[in-house]
């Protein structure tokens, strides 16, 4: 099935650090969804996105829905040892039901 | 708290046995339920969409008569893995819709067929 394209693929930080990944698509989406995946768990919600050009921030967690509804890009600011964990954009595409598409993921270490 | 429960949490069986995993709405109804499928380092990818009442849609290159999904009641949705072959083994992630159409997801099922 289609995956999202996701930037960086992985990433070693500063604690302190801010942190910036993005998701990009051929395909036009409707919805942008992020989520944080811990190791042997399932993902969980971070910030949903449902307009081109929503800004929207959960904490130090801020995520911005792009312009041509193509692209999205998550930051972390600050970034601290439990922020280590992959992080996965998903989208729905216009004119589909429920269904997401998943981006590759960006795993995210974090040094002290 | 957590929304979706699944179970079991992992389950380890022999090549050739069927393994049972449910999936349950512990908040609200969900007359439609997502079933995942995700090997290690890799991405979720969707397997079927469950509803309620009716037969489950697979997405392309899933077989249906390998993967029974059964939805049987508004709270409960199942995913059978028929004859399983270590190939099967994997983590089974299932989740729900919320009310703006994003996905809250069980905790998974790790499976291991030796």
């Amino acid at each position: 099935g289609q995956q999202l394209n996701q930037s960086p693929q992985s990433m070693f930080i500063q604690e302190g650090e801010d942190v910036s990944m993005n998701c990009t698509s051929s395909s036009i989406f409707n919805t942008w969804l992020w989520y944080k995946q811990d190791p042997g768990e399932g993902p969980v919600l971070l910030i949903a996105l449902y307009k081109a050009g929503e800004l929207t921030s959960n904490g130090r967690l801020t995520a911005q829905f792009g312009i041509t509804r193509k692209d999205s890009f998550l930051n972390i600011s600050a970034s601290i040892p439990s922020d280590v964990g992959i992080y996965f954009c998903a989208g729905r595409l216009s004119g589909t039901a429920s269904k997401l598409t998943f981006g590759t993921g960006t795993r995210l270490q974090v040094t002290l | 708290g957590a929304v979706v429960s699944q179970h079991p949490s992992r389950v380890i069986c022999k090549s050739g046995t069927s393994v049972k995993i449910e999936c349950r709405s512990l908040d609200f109804q969900a007359t439609t339920m997502f079933w995942y499928r995700q090997f290690p380092k890799k991405s979720l990818m969707l397997m079927a969409t469950s509803n309620e009442g009716s037969k489950a849609t697979y997405e392309q290159g899933v077989e249906k008569d390998k993967f029974l999904i059964n939805h049987a009641s508004l709270t409960l949705s199942t995913l059978t893995v028929t004859s399983a072959h270590p190939e099967d083994s994997s983590f089974y992630i299932c989740s729900k819709s919320g009310d703006y159409n994003e996905q809250f997801f069980g905790p998974g099922t790790r499976l291991t067929v030796l």
